[in-house]
């Protein structure tokens, strides 16, 4: 398969642990995105990433959240100190062009 | 004012009718503009590119009206597999240095037997 990947598709935490999402975005991509979508809303956008540098963060990625793609490849999305307000979808996308391709996504449950 | 707008929906509708959904948004300054489909549980999929000059695949039909910021998409002989979400989206220059996509919330179809 070589589309965008995911891992895990599901997490349940605890409020106030630490999850880390990974993305692998498709091979040639260069951009890779983070959005989050909760029930019945679209995904937002959280931060983007061209090659490794993170171009842009949304003002919904507080201090608690962080990304990062330290080899212009795969990323990682974490966040610490959880709360329940985080319990969402995480989705992953990238893209070289105009068109942006999602993965699976990750389910957050924060307990 | 939310930068993208949807009918809320539900709409529920037989096999075989048309239906039209509408969007609009608030940034003069968007450049591309899509329809993206989301199954229950699934990501969003791109279904199609929005046009000025609108645009068809199949039974699918979109149009958009830059003058009034609004974006339609036609379904023409709906089938149950049509049934999802159907998700407005709009591409705009977010002012550090990238285009970002802006997504609606969506507009959830039914196609009934």
């Amino acid at each position: 398969d070589t589309g965008v990947s995911q891992d895990p598709r599901h997490k349940i935490t605890k409020r106030g642990q630490n999850v880390t999402f990974r993305c692998d975005p498709i091979s040639e991509h260069n951009r890779l995105y983070w959005y989050r979508q909760t029930l019945g809303q679209g995904p937002e956008f959280l931060t983007y990433f061209q090659n490794e540098a993170q171009l842009e963060k949304s003002r919904l990625l507080s201090d608690r959240f962080s990304a990062e793609r330290p080899k212009g490849s795969f990323s990682t999305l974490e966040i610490q100190r959880t709360e329940q307000g985080d319990s969402a979808m995480y989705l992953c996308a990238s893209g070289s062009g105009g068109e942006q391709f999602f993965g699976p996504g990750t389910r957050l449950t924060v307990l | 004012r939310k930068e993208v707008e949807q009918d809320p929906g539900p709409f529920n509708v037989p096999e075989g009718a048309t239906v039209a959904f509408n969007c609009t948004y608030s940034n003069s300054a968007s450049q591309s503009f899509f329809w993206y489909r989301q199954d229950c549980r699934k990501e969003p999929k791109l279904l199609m590119s929005v046009y000025s000059s609108g645009n068809e695949d199949g039974r699918f039909t979109a149009q958009l009206n830059r003058a009034s910021q609004y974006i339609s998409l036609l379904i023409r002989d709906s089938k149950l597999s049509d049934s999802a979400t159907y998700l407005c989206v709009v591409k705009g220059y977010s002012g550090a240095g990238s285009y970002q996509l802006t997504f609606g919330k969506g507009t959830k179809l039914s196609v009934i037997p």
